[in-house]
């Protein structure tokens, strides 16, 4: 089965630091572009990072760009964001989803359950 | 920026009756050289995480019922569920995936009558 699985979440006060991780099984993690996709309580979907195959091509949203890191070790198959300078309109549910092989453009699918980073002093 | 704009934001339909929610790009999401729309659809349940409907604004994903349908080309597309579930209850999400930034729509919430 192909799963997505995040962590890393918690309380952190503005200007902090957290690193999410997401581990992936039951597919060729190094052949799939990743991404991250955040939701705020009670809002929509917001997309914020994309990491190709290989991690040659990052792309992020410019509400995160110079604060957000997205990395990927395909050895252990696990992708990562790590997020510095933490404001409180970072607070969201942030969703590991895989995209697709050979391009950084494409749907999302599978998702996990997702890791809820709140931050707040 | 491509705009993702859904309509209706909330609606509510009959058991077994059809429902119809609408995504309209800002620009174009059809890509000339292979004539595929890069436009998904997705299913969120209260709690759980997004699902995967629809990609290439009209291919369903395997395991999703046929009630479940898209159309649509260009600018302007449709998800239409077909006789609607009780378990249909969710909210619905546009996404392009043409160019960078990857964006959504602001979501419809489909409840029952």
């Amino acid at each position: 089965e192909v799963q997505v699985l995040e962590s890393g979440g918690g309380l952190v006060e503005p200007g902090g630091s957290l690193r999410l991780s997401c581990a992936a099984s039951g597919f060729t993690f190094s052949s799939s572009a990743m991404n991250w996709v955040r939701q705020a309580p009670g809002k929509g979907l917001e997309w914020v990072s994309v990491i190709s195959d290989s991690g040659s091509n990052i792309y992020y949203a410019d509400s995160v760009k110079g604060r957000f890191t997205i990395s990927r070790d395909n050895s252990k198959n696990t992708l990562y964001l790590q997020m510095n300078s933490l404001r409180a309109e970072d607070t969201a549910v942030y969703y590991c989803a895989k995209g697709g092989s050979g391009s950084h453009l494409n749907w999302f699918d599978p998702w996990g359950q997702g890791t809820l980073v709140t931050v707040s002093s | 920026d491509i705009v993702m704009t859904q309509s209706p934001d909330s609606l509510a339909v009959s058991l077994g009756e059809r429902a119809t929610i609408n995504c309209k790009s800002s620009q174009s999401v059809l890509y000339n050289s292979n004539n595929k729309n890069y436009l998904a659809w997705y299913q969120q349940k209260s709690g759980q995480p997004p699902r995967l409907l629809i990609y290439w604004a009209s291919l369903r994903e395997s395991g999703v019922p046929d009630r479940f349908s898209g159309s649509g080309s260009g600018t302007d597309f449709a998800l239409t569920i077909g006789s609607l579930q009780a378990e249909d209850v969710a909210v619905y999400f546009c996404q392009q995936y043409y160019s960078i930034p990857l964006t959504f729509g602001q979501g419809t919430k489909l409840e029952i009558k």
